[in-house]
């Protein structure tokens, strides 16, 4: 069984101060690691994904995640964030052959300006 | 390309009432789901497809049905409405279900409170 733990529900930066919201996954297998943005009264976009490879990824809007699989988790990452970046970010996992992904349960970012 | 619609965006029903969620995409995809996100749970998968004429259970199918005739729709059908059905359904879809083309895309979303 795969499970996802996004620690933070509210997370509170100002305007321009780097972000990093965390998530760690639990997995027997290998994974695929995605991190999805829900902006107010919208669906989900995907944000980046890791597949294989690098474990550095680099997503949309300047934002970046690393993959550690001994710490297993896949923190999300941005130098700069704006107001523009106020919205819900959904960390998920699946595994190879698995049709399902299962999503944590969301990280509020508000940005202060 | 219109992605992935949904039909109704709002609903309010009575308790016991039945209704149908309608889900539909036209990026030929074989994988469709339904979830229902509530507040502090994220989404929460009820059912999923894999293919035209396929339906299965995810982790909260009580109280849901779903049906896929066709290759690009997924219906969510609710028979007898209860309160606790109050939520935002959203419905997605991905190419396949393994590796690269696990990316799911999302539509907007209904929003259905029962009363």
């Amino acid at each position: 069984a795969q499970s996802v733990t996004q620690l933070d529900s509210q997370v509170p930066v100002f305007e321009e101060a780097p972000v990093e919201l965390r998530c760690n996954y639990s997995s027997s297998v290998s994974v695929y690691l995605f991190w999805y943005v829900q902006y107010p009264n919208q669906g989900l976009q995907l944000l980046l994904k890791y597949l294989s490879g690098s474990t550095l990824v680099k997503g949309i809007n300047g934002f970046e995640a690393e993959f550690n699989k001994s710490q297993t988790s896949f923190h999300l990452r941005k130098p700069s964030v704006h107001i523009s970046d106020t919205a819900e970010y959904f960390c998920a996992v699946s595994n190879f052959g698995n049709e399902k992904l299962t999503f944590g349960t969301g990280t509020r970012l508000t940005i202060i300006p | 390309n219109a992605g992935v619609t949904q039909t109704p965006k709002f609903r309010v029903l009575k308790t016991g009432q039945s209704m149908t969620l309608l889900c539909a995409q036209d990026m030929n995809h074989e994988y469709m789901y339904w979830y229902r996100q509530d507040p502090g749970m994220g989404l929460r998968l009820i059912h999923y497809s894999v293919g035209e004429g396929t339906t299965a259970k995810g982790e909260v199918p009580d109280g849901y049905n779903v049906s896929r005739l066709k290759k690009q729709n997924f219906l969510l059908g609710l028979e007898s409405a209860a309160p606790s059905q109050t939520s935002v359904y959203f419905c997605a879809s991905s190419y396949s279900g393994t590796g690269y083309f696990n990316e799911q895309f999302f539509g907007p979303g209904t929003r259905l409170t029962v009363l």
